[in-house]
């Protein structure tokens, strides 16, 4: 079938525990961070932003920390349901530069074990 | 209900052939954006628009073209000069430049080579 996962880093969670995923960004001047959830043959869909004046922002189950000293993003997700399986990719913006708008990065795919 | 729409879910190319991905949004969203993705792969910017009547190429827009002649349409040509045309298409829409706003994705559109 469709996929967007193929060798991408993989994490492989029992469903009820919590997951962490990790995302290196590479502008230390981005001051705009977001977090998207891909399904199978779907569109990313937004998840939760942040930006860089917090380091911590919490959503329904989901919580991103950013790092800005190691420029480093993670997003918690609280409780992992069978939902949860898809691949996660963080984005990055620095308002000062160009029009083209968000960076993106590859992307991690969570399997949720029964 | 607001959003982005993407057809053909599925698309098919002849040798020689060029085709066109439509994308249509009712967010009343200034910006529009074309990517493709590859297996393993983040999200490559192919054009963008940040107004009607205008668009800039993004990091890989040889052998694709697109028009801006309405805000709510942005469609995307492959052409023939595209050796590689065999990938998911993803639209998205924002509200602005360098606004730190979210992009918004539509379902995309996987093109194949007959």
């Amino acid at each position: 079938g469709e996929s967007v996962g193929l060798h991408l880093p993989t994490l492989s969670v029992q469903e009820g525990d919590n997951s962490i995923i990790n995302c290196a960004y590479s502008n230390s001047a981005s001051d705009y961070f977001i977090w998207y959830k891909q399904e199978s043959g779907k569109g990313p869909q937004f998840i939760i932003d942040i930006r860089s004046n917090m380091d911590k922002r919490q959503g329904q189950r989901v919580t991103v920390l950013l790092n800005k000293t190691v420029k480093h993003l993670s997003l918690q997700i609280a409780a992992t349901q069978p939902g949860d399986s898809a691949v996660y990719f963080c984005a990055e913006n620095y308002s000062g530069g160009g029009a083209d708008g968000l960076t993106f990065g590859k992307g991690t795919h969570l399997i949720i074990q029964p | 209900d607001g959003g982005i729409t993407q057809s053909p879910k599925y698309l098919f190319r002849k040798e020689g052939q060029n085709v066109t991905l439509s994308c249509e949004q009712n967010l009343n969203h200034d910006a529009m954006y074309w990517y493709r993705q590859d297996p393993g792969q983040g999200l490559r910017l192919i054009y963008y628009s940040q107004i009607v009547n205008d668009f800039q190429k993004g990091d890989i827009a040889e052998g694709y073209s697109v028009s801006r002649e309405k805000k709510e349409s942005f469609p995307l040509t492959v052409t023939s000069a595209q050796k590689n045309p065999t990938a998911f298409y993803l639209c998205a829409s924002s509200k602005g430049q360098n606004s730190n706003q979210p992009q918004h994705f539509g379902d995309g559109t996987r093109l194949s080579i007959l």
